[in-house]
């Protein structure tokens, strides 16, 4: 069963701080893993996107890392700020190809950042 | 580049009765999204349109919830009649479907939509 898993579930920071955010997933045939952000009453806004051959790519302070052999990724977030202050939920799509895919949605890491 | 619009925001009624929901999405995006959040979750596709015909749909309630793509434009998402547990956010969203990035999704802002 194709399944996305985040830890944790939520996490609470001091402002300036770093931290890092899990996810892994066990989604077959493997096609792109994105990070959203999804501030409280938004919708989700993409931060990055993976595909097989890319094991990290960054977004200003936002840094994310694939290891598709162990089916895990990472988002690390550097130098904090309150506005960071979010859910990142990690998304992998299922389909390979010219396909729209079928996007698999984790339950996302609710980020607080406390001045 | 405008985004994708939703209306309403939000919404409150009483269970059993009907409500729709609106998305406009990103001009020229082909793929249209219906999404349900339930607090503290991850969204669930509800329904994808590809223009104006629907290319998944296995996990829309469809005896009671509705949706359609006028023209492979605009969406409109039903519920009838509504029960306690659709209390939810109703995502929208769109795609270009084109290569490299063609199932990169853009969302909407969402409907809050509570059923007392």
């Amino acid at each position: 069963k194709n399944q996305v898993e985040q830890s944790p579930q939520s996490l609470i920071i001091l402002e300036g701080k770093n931290c890092t955010l899990q996810c892994n997933y066990t989604v077959s045939p493997f096609s792109n893993l994105r990070w959203y952000k999804q501030d409280t009453g938004r919708g989700p806004v993409s931060l990055t996107i993976m595909t097989f051959s890319e094991n990290t790519k960054s977004n200003g302070r936002y840094t994310a890392t694939l290891d598709a052999d162990t089916k895990q990724s990472s988002l690390h977030i550097t130098a904090s700020q309150l506005s960071d202050s979010a859910s990142y939920i990690c998304v992998v799509s299922a389909a390979a190809g010219g396909s729209q895919g079928n996007l698999i949605f984790g339950k996302g890491t609710k980020l607080s950042v406390k001045p | 580049e405008a985004g994708v619009a939703q209306s309403p925001r939000y919404k409150i009624i009483e269970k059993r009765q009907s409500v729709a929901f609106w998305c406009n999405p990103i001009s020229g995006h082909a793929t249209l999204y219906w999404y349900q959040q339930i607090l503290g979750q991850g969204p669930k596709l509800l329904i994808q349109f590809q223009n104006n015909g629907v290319v998944d749909d296995s996990q829309l309630p469809k005896d009671r919830f509705s949706a359609e793509r006028l023209k492979g434009v605009d969406s409109t998402l039903k519920i009838q009649p509504a029960k306690l547990e659709d209390s939810a956010v109703y995502l929208c969203a769109s795609s270009a479907g084109t290569f490299p990035s063609y199932n990169e999704q853009f969302f909407g802002p969402g409907t809050r939509l509570t059923v007392l």
